[in-house]
């Protein structure tokens, strides 16, 4: 089945530092990925669309500046976390969209990232 | 846009019995609706899913139903085990859009 690696599990980083969160297809190319922001008990929140070769999609509130997404490749995505703060501490997940298959979104295992 | 309601948001059941999740959609243009399982710490797992061409798919003990006239689907699972105690979230899409979600409902299966 479809498989999606996002690494790190977990980081821990400084008020002010930057923190890259990758997001691999390992077996099917996803000319689309999305990134999800999820806080404590809370849903899954959109936070853009990353095509590849192309600029991302942002959603409405979310600063482009700050988490910068580079989608380079048919099977990597990645969400950096530009000058960091606590607030942005929360778990980051990624979902890539197999391009061959109709209606197939899968999920990575999700980055808990805490900002200190 | 789309917009997902989800009900109930907790739901204890005893090991055995079943367990019912709702949801209902706004955009009457959305074909596909899956549910994801979520345990603490992970990402959600796709368990079941629905397109708009189909009433009602069923996989073990879990199944789904979508009425596409009243914009509402359900997920239904049977014969509740311990393992089954998660956050469930539902979604809908057109299916090549973002998934839209639920907010969620934390199922406790009670042995």
């Amino acid at each position: 089945g479809a498989v999606v690696s996002q690494h790190p599990s977990r980081v821990i980083c400084k008020s002010g530092t930057s923190v890259k969160i990758e997001c691999r297809s390992l077996d099917f190319q996803a000319t689309t990925m999305f990134w999800y922001r999820q806080f404590p008990k809370k849903s899954l929140m959109l936070m853009a669309t990353s095509n590849e070769g192309s600029k991302a999609t942002y959603e409405q509130g979310v600063e482009k500046d700050k988490f910068l997404i580079n989608h380079a490749s048919l099977t990597l995505s990645t969400l950096t976390v530009t000058s960091a703060h606590p607030e942005d501490s929360s778990f980051y997940i990624c979902s890539a969209r197999n391009s061959q298959i109709n209606y197939g979104y899968t999920f990575g295992s999700g980055t808990r990232l805490t900002v200190v | 846009g789309e917009n997902v309601e989800q009900h109930p948001s907790t739901l204890s059941v005893q090991e055995g019995d079943s367990a019912v999740i709702k949801c209902t959609y706004s955009d009457s243009a959305s074909n596909y609706f899956p549910w994801y399982k979520q345990e603490l710490g992970k990402g959600p797992q796709l368990i079941i899913d629905i397109r708009s061409n189909v009433g009602e798919k069923k996989d073990q003990r879990i199944a789904v139903t979508l009425n596409k006239t009243a914009k509402h689907f359900s997920l239904h699972i049977t014969e509740t085990q311990p393992e089954d105690s998660a956050v469930y979230f539902c979604a809908a899409s057109k299916g090549n859009t973002p998934l839209v979600f639920g907010k969620g409902t934390r199922l406790s299966v009670i042995a």
